[in-house]
């Protein structure tokens, strides 16, 4: 029942760098989740953006929303080491049901 | 790939019963699940994690004694709602992870739980 997808799969790059990520979707949708995944933890939610939504920023991160094309991305700018973990986007079509792609890795290297 | 059931997708039930939701691992031994509610057009929220064979780690704000969970085997976790009242009413999601430390998890499809 997971019907995001998430490119790349894995993801290095040096501290400073911005890192970003993409999630592409099957169906309409309510809004689509990000979320991260410290290594062994629950998710943590991160932002949420809606279906009328194009683009929201949250600190570091900027989440923008096609859905003419079914995809999301999400930006961290400025990454930092602490900023290593998997990322995950998730879609609610309606009656709250949450789709989850399998994520993305993301290392931050000092 | 991995498969995660939740059992039931949808029950209703009477202020003050309980109400137990199955979560199992298909086809992997998971070390690891995660026990998520949302709440309508909210995020997902951790409510807790569960180690096969000892007790769940609750996050601040969950009351152990109301929501029990149980992790008794590596393909199976249960997560009972006791004396449910109406604003336990939600959507519950579990995950589960094959190796403590792996970033991979695996979603159930969810169960809604609507307490009248």
């Amino acid at each position: 029942s997971q019907q995001g997808e998430e490119d790349p799969q894995a993801l290095s790059i040096q501290e400073g760098e911005n890192a970003t990520m993409n999630c592409s979707y099957k169906t309409s949708i309510n809004n689509l989740q990000w979320y991260r995944q410290n290594s062994g933890r629950g998710l943590v939610h991160l932002i949420l953006i809606r279906s009328n939504e194009r683009e929201k920023h949250s600190g570091r991160l900027r989440v923008t929303l096609d859905t003419s094309k079914k995809s999301s991305s999400l930006l961290i700018t400025a990454s930092r080491a602490a900023d290593t973990a998997s990322y995950f986007c998730a879609t609610d079509a309606g009656a709250n049901n949450l789709f989850f792609g399998t994520g993305t890795r993301l290392t931050v290297i000092p | 790939g991995a498969v995660v059931s939740q059992h039931p997708s949808r029950v209703i039930c009477k202020s003050g019963t309980s109400v137990k939701i199955e979560c199992r691992s298909l086809d992997f031994q998971a070390t690891t699940m995660f026990w998520y509610r949302q709440f309508p057009k909210q995020s997902l929220m951790l409510m807790a994690t569960s180690n096969e064979g000892s007790k769940a780690t609750y996050e601040q704000g969950v009351e152990k004694d109301k929501f029990l969970i149980n992790h008794a085997s590596l393909t199976l976790s249960t997560l009972t709602v006791t004396s449910a009242h109406p604003e336990d009413s939600s959507f519950y999601i579990c995950s589960a992870s094959e190796e403590w430390g792996t970033d991979t998890q695996y979603f159930g499809p969810g169960t809604r739980l609507t307490v009248l």
